[in-house]
């Protein structure tokens, strides 16, 4: 099956700090990536929605200029938690959508645990 | 998309049959049953979808009543490994299925040896 990869797979930081998450898909081309944070023993809740070239789509209650996306590339997507402050804690995880494939199904990344102190 | 109801946990033992349940009682007709599962502090996995026949690959099997308000995921013969979260989504596939995937409670597997 497809690869995705996050960089890094956790990272600490001081409040106030930004962080840069990496997602790549490995082998193939992803025209949409999706960003999703998941607090402990809950669900995961879509973020935003990436297009390749375009600005993203942020889901409601989504502070865009906190989380910032950038879709530069059909391989590579990134989000960068700015300013960040403890309760932005939580496992982010992105996922990639190939655009063709028999379960036209996403392809979801390991994820990176953020911890702000 | 529909929303899916299930069960919040279950237990099945190790090298027997894990049957979970999912409604999905407002399912469209252009609408996909997808199963996931997220096993400890990693990324969801995709398993299997289907739209109203049965499917079956090397993961599970997937069994789709015939008004598609419920499905079953099948894993044959439950492995430690298969301890995890599973997660029935309900989403228009084919040519849309680029949407994003809504993701509810789902279903804490816990294989016993």
């Amino acid at each position: 099956g497809a690869v995705v990869s996050q960089h890094p797979s956790w990272v600490i930081c001081k409040s106030g700090t930004s962080v840069k998450i990496e997602c790549r898909s490995l082998d193939f081309q992803a025209t949409t990536m999706f960003w999703y944070r998941q607090f402990p023993k809950q669900s995961l809740m879509l973020m935003a929605t990436s297009n390749e070239g375009s600005k993203a789509t942020y889901e409601q209650g989504v502070e865009k200029d906190k989380f910032l996306i950038n879709h530069a590339s059909l391989t590579l997507s990134t989000l960068t938690v700015t300013s960040a402050h403890p309760e932005d804690s939580s496992f982010y995880i992105c996922s990639a959508y190939p655009g063709q494939g028999p379960g036209h199904e996403q392809f979801f990344g390991p994820g990176t645990r953020l911890t702000v102190l | 998309d529909a929303k899916t109801t299930q069960p919040t946990s279950m237990d099945c033992a190790e090298g027997r049959a894990a049957n979970l349940p999912c409604n999905h009682s407002t399912i469209s007709g252009n609408e996909y049953v997808y199963w996931y599962r997220q096993i400890h502090s990693q990324g969801p996995q995709y398993i299997i979808h289907g739209l109203k026949n049965n499917e079956t690959n090397e993961m599970a099997s997937l069994i789709i009543t015939e008004d598609r308000k419920s499905s079953t995921l099948i894993l044959p013969h439950a492995t430690l490994r298969d301890t995890a979260v599973y997660y029935c989504i309900v989403r228009v596939g084919g040519g849309n299925a680029g949407n994003m995937l809504t993701f509810g409670g789902g279903t804490r597997l816990m294989v016993k040896p």
